[in-house]
């Protein structure tokens, strides 16, 4: 595709309940990110994944939640028995290479009830 | 805590004046980007600086990076009402990859 493709755009669920949410990067990007933005609110780091190498999971609020990235491409977020304050935009980002500038997607709006 | 601080975290101003956004950071960097968030969704990057060079144009914006300060600016000329959005910098720390995120400063041109 021609950019970084998120989905869904948007989910509400019901709190206790399991999310998933999908990033697609931009096809030969080897670094992929994941950030939540509450409301106003500037980016927090949740977790960053660099080609093969283990990835750098420092930002995870909490055991609830994880990520992986299948084949070096495809990402999947997913919180566990979700609680209302992990409602926020998550979005995803890729670039070339670690220190290239970010292609961000449109994000996921997570709202849980 | 974030590594950048934007300053400030809201500026309103005429049509056709110039913007002025400030971002410290704590650490030693690799380099220093500069995005624009229209709507609250995804980010698009403007410029970025190395941590080596000292100053750079595209356009409209310039952007000055000094190190001795762990400071940044970024400067909009004659600012267009298309221009209103929010402003992040964000940084990669030497020795770490990731990328980290200031609060932004939300700009609005009033025309």
């Amino acid at each position: 595709g021609a950019g970084v493709s998120q989905s869904p755009s948007n989910k509400v669920t019901e709190k206790g309940k399991d999310v998933e949410l999908r990033c697609d990067p931009i096809s030969g990007h080897t670094a992929l990110y994941w950030y939540r933005q509450s409301l106003g609110q500037g980016l927090e780091f949740l977790i960053y994944f660099q080609g093969n190498s283990a990835p750098d999971k420092s930002g995870l609020p909490s055991d609830r939640f994880s990520a992986e990235r299948t084949g070096g491409s495809v990402s999947t977020l997913t919180i566990q028995r979700t609680q209302q304050e992990d409602s926020a935009v998550y979005l995803c980002a890729s670039s070339l290479e670690s220190g290239s500038p970010l292609h961000f997607g449109n994000g996921t709006r997570l709202t849980v009830t | 805590s974030q590594q950048g601080e934007e300053d400030p975290q809201a500026l309103s101003i005429q049509e056709g004046e110039n913007a002025t956004m400030n971002c410290s950071y704590k650490t030693s960097i690799n380099n220093l980007q500069w995005y624009r968030q229209n709507s609250g969704r995804g980010l698009v990057h403007l410029i970025l600086i190395r941590s080596n060079e000292r100053e750079k144009h595209s356009g409209r914006l310039r952007v000055t990076l000094d190190t001795s300060k762990k400071s940044s600016s970024l400067l909009i000329t004659a600012s267009r009402a298309a221009d209103t959005a929010s402003y992040f910098c964000a940084t990669d720390a030497t020795g770490a990859q990731k990328l980290v995120f200031g609060q932004g400063t939300r700009l609005t041109i009033n025309p």
